[in-house]
């Protein structure tokens, strides 16, 4: 069954710098989800990249997607306490017809 | 627009009992999906539901099950409540059947006592 592997599991930047998140997956990604999770409450989604080396950006948001390395990574610009949250990745099982996340990138910003 | 609603959103049941979590999608939205997410752990996948069919069923017990409404809005049952069925209950509601973004809703927080 496929599997993805987020890094860092946790982290802690100051406010300004940047910041990359980085999805891993064991096997061939179809579709690759970024979502945003507040502690106990419903995912927010981010962006979704479905072709190799294809980019997106929302506001100070940007992610890739590296299909032969079967990776995406979340990168974030002066970082703002605003971001902090849990950071999920997803991807399209075979069929299409559900989501197989990753455990979480918790980040904190402190000010 | 409304987004995906979910009731309740917060329930105590006790072991052996039974509970029903209820989701209504996004206006216009014919799937419907359900995801477990224990404490640290990325969301699991249950149900997927289309046109009031069942269209994918993740690694769950036959405890679990669900069901979709001719308006698309969609429940899930849990019976025999174990410790262990101590979660976040998300619904996703998406247009399509496959490879459609899955918008979420806030969730149900079961805790089985």
């Amino acid at each position: 069954s496929q599997e993805l592997e987020q890094s860092p599991q946790s982290l802690i930047v100051q406010e300004g710098k940047n910041l990359t998140i980085n999805c891993t997956s064991s096997k061939t990604l179809y579709g690759l989800y970024w979502y945003k999770q507040k502690y106990g409450e419903g995912l927010i989604f981010l962006m979704m990249l479905q072709k190799g080396g294809e980019e997106k950006s929302h506001e100070k948001i940007t992610a890739k997607l590296d299909e032969k390395k079967q990776q995406s990574s979340l990168h974030i610009t002066a970082s703002q306490p605003s971001h902090a949250g849990i950071y999920l990745c997803g991807a399209d099982n075979q069929a299409g017809t559900a989501l197989i996340f990753g455990k979480g990138t918790t980040l904190s910003v402190s000010s | 627009d409304a987004g995906v609603t979910q009731s309740p959103t917060h329930l105590i049941k006790t072991r052996g009992q039974q509970v029903t979590l209820r989701c209504s999608p996004i206006s216009g939205h014919k799937s419907v999906s359900w995801y477990q997410q224990v404490l640290g752990q990325g969301p699991q996948f249950i149900f997927q539901y289309y046109e009031k069919e069942e269209r994918g069923r993740g690694n769950f017990p036959d405890r679990f099950s669900a069901r979709q409404f001719p308006n698309y809005s969609s429940e899930l049952n849990v019976n025999a409540l174990l410790l262990g069925d101590s979660a976040l209950y998300l619904c996703a509601s998406s247009g399509g059947l496959a490879q459609e973004t899955q918008y979420f809703g806030p969730g149900t927080r079961l805790l089985v006592l």
